[in-house]
C-alpha cells in the first residue's frame, strides 16, 4: 500500500501558522477518521500530537489541530515557535487491518 | 511514567534471523496495543506490525508478512518481533510504541521507545 502524501517541506516565521497536508485514498483517510499526527525531533523519538483527526493527547499545546476533509488530513500549527521545528508523520488505518504512514514533512521555522 | 525499551539489536548478515524485545514499565501492559515502527536512517516512519492487548489480532506491513512475526507476553511485560531472512532493506532504527487503545488498528502509538538498531550486512 502507498504511503499517505505529505509535503516534502512546510516553512513560516513565528508567530504565523502553517498547515500540513496529508492525502490519501478512499480506503483510508477517506473512509475513516483514524488518523494521527506525530513531531520528530533530531535524534528523537516520535510524539503523537494529534489522533482520531482532531484530538489532542494531553501535555500537547492547543498551538495545535487536526482536521479532515474527504480524503485529505490537515495538522495546524498557530503562533509558530522555533521549538515547533521538526519532522512532521501522519498515520491512518489502511482499512486491511494495517497501517500507514506519510512520508513526512519538514518545518522550518524562519 | 510509562517506558518502553528496546533491545536486541545489531549486525547480522542477510538470510539470518533476530528477534527483538521491549520491556515496557510504568502502565498496565495487558490493556493496551502494541506496535513496532521502523525508520531507515535519514528517511520517514514505516509501520511494520502491530498486535492487540491478547494478541488476538496482529496486522502486519504487506511486504513483512510472513518474514516478521509480531508476539507479546503479558506475564512478562514484554513485546517481542522475530524478523526472519532479514534482507539488506531491513536495515533500520526498530522503535516499539504503545496504543491508546487495547485494539492496534486505531494507530494512536502515545508512547515510544528510543530504538535499536539493526544493520544487515555481509
Amino acid at each position: 500500500q502507498s504511503a499517505l502524501t505529505q509535503p516534502a517541506s512546510v516553512s513560516g516565521s513565528p508567530g504565523q501558522s502553517i498547515t500540513i497536508s496529508c492525502t490519501g485514498a478512499n480506503t483510508d483517510v477517506g473512509t475513516f477518521n483514524l488518523v494521527s499526527w506525530y513531531q520528530q525531533r533530531p535524534g528523537k523519538a516520535p510524539r503523537l500530537m494529534i489522533y482520531d483527526a482532531t484530538e489532542r493527547p494531553s501535555g500537547v499545546s492547543n498551538r495545535f489541530s487536526g482536521s479532515k476533509s474527504g480524503s485529505t488530513a490537515s495538522l495546524t500549527i498557530s503562533g509558530l515557535q522555533a521549538e515547533d521545528e521538526a519532522d512532521y508523520y501522519c498515520c491512518s488505518y489502511g482499512g486491511r487491518f494495517n497501517l500507514v504512514f506519510g512520508g513526512g514533512t519538514k518545518l522550518t521555522v524562519l | 511514567e510509562a517506558q518502553l525499551v528496546e533491545s536486541g539489536g545489531g549486525l547480522v548478515q542477510p538470510g539470518k534471523s533476530l528477534r527483538l524485545s521491549c520491556a515496557a514499565s510504568g502502565f498496565t501492559f495487558d490493556d493496551y496495543a502494541m506496535h513496532w515502527v521502523r525508520q531507515v536512517p535519514g528517511k520517514g516512519l514505516e509501520w511494520v506490525a502491530g498486535i492487540s492487548w491478547n494478541s488476538g489480532m496482529k496486522g502486519y506491513e504487506d511486504s513483512l508478512r510472513g518474514r516478521f512475526t509480531i508476539s507479546r507476553d503479558n506475564t512478562k511485560n514484554a513485546l517481542y518481533l522475530q524478523m526472519n531472512n532479514l534482507r539488506l532493506e531491513d536495515t533500520a532504527l526498530y522503535y516499539c510504541a504503545k496504543d491508546k487503545y487495547s485494539s492496534y488498528d486505531r494507530g494512536f502509538m502515545d508512547v515510544w521507545g528510543q530504538g535499536t538498531l539493526v544493520t544487515v550486512s555481509s
